[in-house]
């Protein structure tokens, strides 16, 4: 089955305490991104990777991290976690490009909560 | 001014008309207009993608795209309770359809 995995679905952190947050995709993507979804913002895009080793900033990269070694893979690194970046964590995939090939596959889902 | 807007709603539509959501951006080199739905705690599941000026029409869905307005719009026909939801607009922006900016979404309530 063709999807998007996220893991942990749920996490309850102290401020400061590194985590990551794991993400895959079995679509042979080679566009990954991760998004924030906060009440009455909508998805903010934090960090997108064209490619392997390919890595670039969103609307709000500060204080995340992202890597892509594997094309399957796109983690997301939360060196000092601090309160306001508790949030719905959403990671996506697509191909690269225009057209019907762009279209997004969304992941489950994180619910982080910073204390 | 925001990049995608919509407006947040709620919107309240009975059950068997039809709802209408609207969309604005403005990057005037975007190519690639999505929308989404969104239920309550769950992830964003895509509903019409749409590239070229004019109508689109899947099932009971119909986008309409206008780019020299910069408009984009969703008609969802005889709606149902099901159709109760967030519905997202989506663009990729930029020349290399790298970003993508997602509208703050409109709450769609279908009353019976």
């Amino acid at each position: 089955e063709a999807q998007v995995t996220q893991n942990p679905r749920y996490l309850i952190t102290v401020t400061g305490k590194k985590l990551t947050v794991t993400c895959s995709q079995n679509m042979n993507h080679e566009y990954m991104s991760w998004y924030r979804q906060d009440p009455g913002l909508g998805l903010r895009q934090i960090y997108y990777s064209m490619n392997v080793e390919v890595t670039d900033k969103g609307d709000v990269p500060e204080g995340y991290k992202v890597s892509r070694k594997e094309k399957r893979n796109f983690p997301l690194i939360l060196e000092s976690p601090s309160p306001n970046q508790t949030s719905l964590y959403f990671c996506a995939s697509s191909l690269v490009g225009q057209g019907d090939g762009s279209t997004q596959y969304f992941g489950p889902g994180t619910r982080l909560t910073v204390l | 001014q925001k990049e995608v807007e919509q407006n947040s709603g709620p919107l309240s539509v009975p059950e068997g008309a039809i709802a209408s959501l609207n969309c604005t951006y403005s990057d005037r080199v975007s190519q690639s207009f999505f929308w989404y739905r969104q239920y309550s705690g769950k992830s964003p599941e895509l509903i019409m993608s749409i590239y070229s000026n004019g109508d689109k029409e899947d099932g009971r869905f119909t986008a309409q795209l206008n780019k020299a307005s910069q408009y984009v719009s969703l008609l969802i026909r005889d709606s149902q309770p099901s159709d109760s939801a967030t519905y997202l607009c989506a663009v990729r922006v930029g020349s290399s359809a790298s970003k993508i900016i997602f509208g703050s979404g409109t709450r769609l309530s279908i009353r019976p």
